[in-house]
């Protein structure tokens, strides 16, 4: 039950795209797919972006996107915007009914 | 409007106890599963534990195994924690979350000290 790496931050101007990603094991990320992804902002709850590796939610913007290759996930932001600027986790399904979530990445926007 | 409201946070000693709750409203709550998640100062998320729709199925991390047990009671719309033999390490703000963690709770701080 090791947490999923992430890088610590990540940064990009507006309306450039930016990737993070999600390191897991054959265990968590490279065994199902569901991996979510989750906008935090400070103070605040986490709010769900993505969710079985590619589905956004209802009301979630089409600048987001997810993707999966082997134990790795990724979030894909495009046309940053200053409002993107939070914390972003990830989780993966780790089997018995168990989630596993990653370290965190702080979204900088020059 | 969904909303899971957490309550019974706060002060507590090292090794004491403290139960928290979760009412949860404008959803079916007795449909899904349900989750506590915590997040220590500065650091990312921590998924602790998880209980099916009808409480049959329960799942815990390595961490609060056998010191945290989650239930439900459907008839009230309440998730709950009930947390042992807490530790220094345990300081965080607590979140219920529910559906596949689209919904969460506002989160509630739970301070371990002296």
């Amino acid at each position: 039950q090791s947490a999923l790496t992430q890088p610590a931050s990540v940064s990009g101007s507006p309306g450039q795209s930016i990737t993070i990603s999600c390191t897991g094991t054959s265990s968590d990320v490279g065994s199902y797919n569901f991996v979510s992804w989750y906008q935090q902002h400070p103070g605040k709850a986490p709010k769900l972006m993505i969710y079985e590796v590619t589905k956004r939610p209802s009301g979630i913007s089409t600048r987001f996107s997810g993707s999966k290759s082997g134990n790795t996930a990724s979030l894909t932001i495009s046309g940053l915007q200053a409002e993107d600027e939070a914390d972003y986790h990830c989780s993966s399904y780790a089997g018995s009914s168990t989630y596993v979530f990653g370290t965190g990445t702080k979204v900088i926007v020059l | 409007e969904v909303q899971l409201v957490e309550s019974g946070g706060g002060l507590v000693q090292p090794g004491g106890s403290l139960r928290l709750s979760c009412v949860a409203s404008g959803f079916t709550f007795s449909r899904y599963a349900m989750y506590w998640v915590r997040q220590a100062p500065g650091k990312g998320l921590e998924f602790l534990s998880a209980i099916s729709n009808n409480g049959g199925i329960t799942s815990y991390a390595n961490s609060v195994k056998d010191r945290f047990t989650i239930s439900r009671d459907n008839s009230k719309n309440t998730l709950y924690l009930q947390m042992g033999s807490l530790r220094s390490e345990d300081m965080a703000v607590y979140y219920c979350a529910g559906e596949s963690f689209d919904y969460w709770g506002q989160g509630m701080l739970v301070t371990v000290s002296s």
